[in-house]
Formats: structure tokens, C-alpha cells, sequence
């Protein structure tokens, strides 16, 4: 079936480091890709997403690239701030389903300290 | 322009209640989801509604069930209440999937 698996958290990071943030899916062709954010006590905010191979999704100085070959959708930021702090959901949205559902992962949870 | 609005943000039930959750959508978007989002884990689908028809269903019991109105506005309805269905429950509208979800933020479901 369709999945997607992201590495355990917690990430513990300072300030300035560089982040990446590993997943992988499970899905037959050619999915849709997102990654979402989730501060403390809010909804998800997508964050970036990539809808064919090779296609890099970027903002706020996340970057994502869809490697069909690796089937992942790694997370990268080369300079995490303290303002990054917060839970990171990859997902997808399958080719083969009846319908436009997200699947997510478990979640990252991120920690920026100064 | 607001985006997704969600109601109420808290509430506490008994076992065996009912609940009646409500979601307005972003202004454009015409499709509605649900997730349930367990403390600790990535959102589970629940179900979608498109033309106040249920497109698309997770794999949730009956005891949930929805709508969706002529204005896009939805409500989860949740019966016979269970300890395990505490969670934070997500309202996310589209109007083009590929485009990404919006999502409101949350109504906390606590049952006791």
C-alpha cells in the first residue's frame, strides 16, 4: 500500500546548523509530495511540495527534491533557526486511490536552541 | 482573506456522547477534509466531501459520519464516543489537490 516513513525524532540542533530531514514513501507511479509544518498548538501549514521527479520544492529556505530513483523526499535547511522549532510531516497524495487524501508520516519534531 | 475556520477549538465529552464538530473552508476552495490527529502521530484521513457527497473514506468506523453544505462548510459528527477517540481533530479545504491542503487549526476533542 501507500506509505510514507520519515526518520525519528527528536532532531536537537543549534542555531545556524545545518538540517536535513530524511523520508521516503511507498506508492506505485508518480505521486505528489509535501512537506507540512506544525507549531505548537496549531493546524499544519504546508511548507513545500513537488509533484514530478526531479522537481525541488523550496520556501523560507526549506528545500526538497522528488528523487523517484530513492523514492524520497528529503527535507534540507542550511541554516536552522531557533523560529524553526516545530513538528515536520512528509506526505503524499497517491496517483492510484479514488480520491485526493494525504498520507502522512509520524512526524519530526525539531529543536532549535540558540 | 481567512482561511480555514474551525469550531469549537476545545471541547470535553463523555463516553457514549455525541459530538458535532464544524469546519468553514477557505474562501474559494470546494473540498472538504477530515483528519484525526492522535497525540504524537501524523493525521489519519477520515473522510473527503465534494459536492456535499463523500468522495473518499478512511478507515473509520460508522460512528463517523459528515456533510457538507451548499457553502462548502462542513461538520464531523462523531456517536457513541470512546475514550480512544480524544484527539486533535483537522479541517483542510482545496480547491486544486496539487496545490496543497489548507489546513484549519484543529478542534481538541477530549473524552472523559
Amino acid at each position: 500500500g501507500n506509505s510514507v516513513t520519515q526518520m525519528e525524532g527528536p532532531v536537537t540542533l543549534s542555531e545556524e546548523a545545518f538540517l536535513t530531514i530524511n523520508c521516503t514513501y511507498t506508492a506505485t507511479g508518480y505521486p505528489s509530495l509535501f512537506w507540512y509544518v506544525q507549531y505548537p498548538g496549531e493546524g499544519l501549514q504546508l511548507l513545500l511540495k513537488a509533484t514530478k521527479a526531479d522537481d525541488k520544492g523550496s520556501n523560507k529556505g526549506f528545500e526538497a527534491t522528488y528523487r523517484k530513483e530513492t523514492t524520497s523526499f528529503h527535507l534540507e535547511k542550511g541554516s536552522v533557526q531557533v523560529s524553526d522549532s516545530a513538528v515536520y510531516f512528509c506526505a503524499l497524495i497517491p496517483i492510484n486511490q479514488a480520491g485526493t487524501a494525504l498520507i502522512f508520516g509520524k512526524g519530526t519534531t525539531l529543536s532549535v536552541s540558540s | 482573506d481567512a482561511g480555514v475556520t474551525q469550531s469549537p477549538t476545545h471541547l470535553i465529552k463523555t463516553r457514549g456522547q455525541q459530538v458535532t464538530l464544524r469546519c468553514s473552508p477557505k474562501s474559494g476552495h470546494d473540498t472538504v477534509s477530515w483528519y484525526q490527529q492522535a497525540l504524537g502521530q501524523g493525521p489519519q484521513f477520515i473522510f473527503q466531501y465534494y459536492e456535499e457527497e463523500e468522495r473518499q473514506r478512511g478507515n473509520f468506523p460508522d460512528r463517523f459520519s459528515g456533510h457538507q453544505f451548499p457553502n462548502y462548510s462542513s461538520e464531523l459528527n462523531v456517536n457513541a464516543l470512546l475514550l480512544g477517540d480524544s484527539a486533535l481533530y483537522l479541517c483542510a479545504s482545496v480547491l486544486s489537490p496539487n496545490y496543497g491542503y489548507t489546513f484549519g487549526s484543529g478542534t481538541r476533542l477530549t473524552v472523559v
